[in-house]
């Protein structure tokens, strides 16, 4: 099956810090969406991306969807407190039937004061 | 803003009892899911729901699974007989439609089976 693999696992990082964090994947993606999920919480859509190249901001965060289709990355700018949480990325392939999203393994971002 | 609401927010039952996890999906949506997340690890896609039947299920929602949208508000996800390895955190989404890949998720129910 579809295979997305996150790096870092997990990052702690000093309030103010940019952090970058990837997702690639063994197979092609019509669009990809990045998620952010609290503890306790359903994951929250941040970003979409739908076109191979494009790059996306949202505020102070930033992905772009790889050439390939088959990575992306997430940048987020001056780091807050807040941003703590998990990040997924996901995959999305039009089917018949819906919109099956894939998930990635999930980066734990840790922000210290 | 509308959102994907679930109840219960957790839910303990004793292996092999029948469960029911109910969502209420954004109203104007046409599109419904359930997703499935063991603790510590990703979210996994467990059934799509369109037009009062399932679109597409993975290989996790065998028999013991089924899904029903009783009302024009409700969609319920059952556990007929619930095993250890079903304890998890169940989330519910909803999107207007296909193609349209921003599904809004609930906040979840976890499900814990002893």
């Amino acid at each position: 099956g579809q295979q997305l693999n996150q790096s870092p696992q997990s990052m702690f990082i000093q309030e103010g810090e940019d952090v970058s964090m990837n997702c690639t994947s063994s197979s092609i993606f019509n669009t990809w969406l990045w998620y952010k999920q609290d503890p306790g919480e359903g994951p929250v859509l941040l970003i979409a991306l739908y076109k191979a190249g494009e790059l996306t901001s949202n505020g102070r965060l930033t992905a772009q969807f790889g050439i390939t289709r088959k990575d992306s990355f997430l940048n987020i700018s001056a780091s807050i407190p807040s941003d703590v949480g998990i990040y997924f990325c996901a995959g999305h392939i039009l089917t018949g039937g819906g919109n099956k999203l894939t998930f990635g393994t999930g980066t734990q971002l840790k922000v210290e004061l | 803003e509308p959102e994907v609401t679930q109840t219960p927010s957790h839910q303990v039952t004793q292996m092999g009892q029948e469960v029911i996890l109910r969502c209420v999906p954004i109203s104007n949506h046409l599109y419904f899911y359930w997703y499935r997340q063991i603790l510590g690890q990703k979210v996994e896609f467990l059934v799509s729901f369109y037009n009062n039947e399932i679109s597409e299920k993975s290989e996790i929602f065998d028999d013991q699974f089924s899904v029903e949208r009783p009302d024009g508000s409700n969609f319920t996800l059952k556990i007929r007989s619930t095993k250890l390895e079903d304890s998890a955190m169940y989330f519910c989404a909803s999107n207007y439609r296909q193609g349209s890949t921003e599904a809004f998720f609930g906040q979840g129910t976890r499900l814990t089976v002893v």
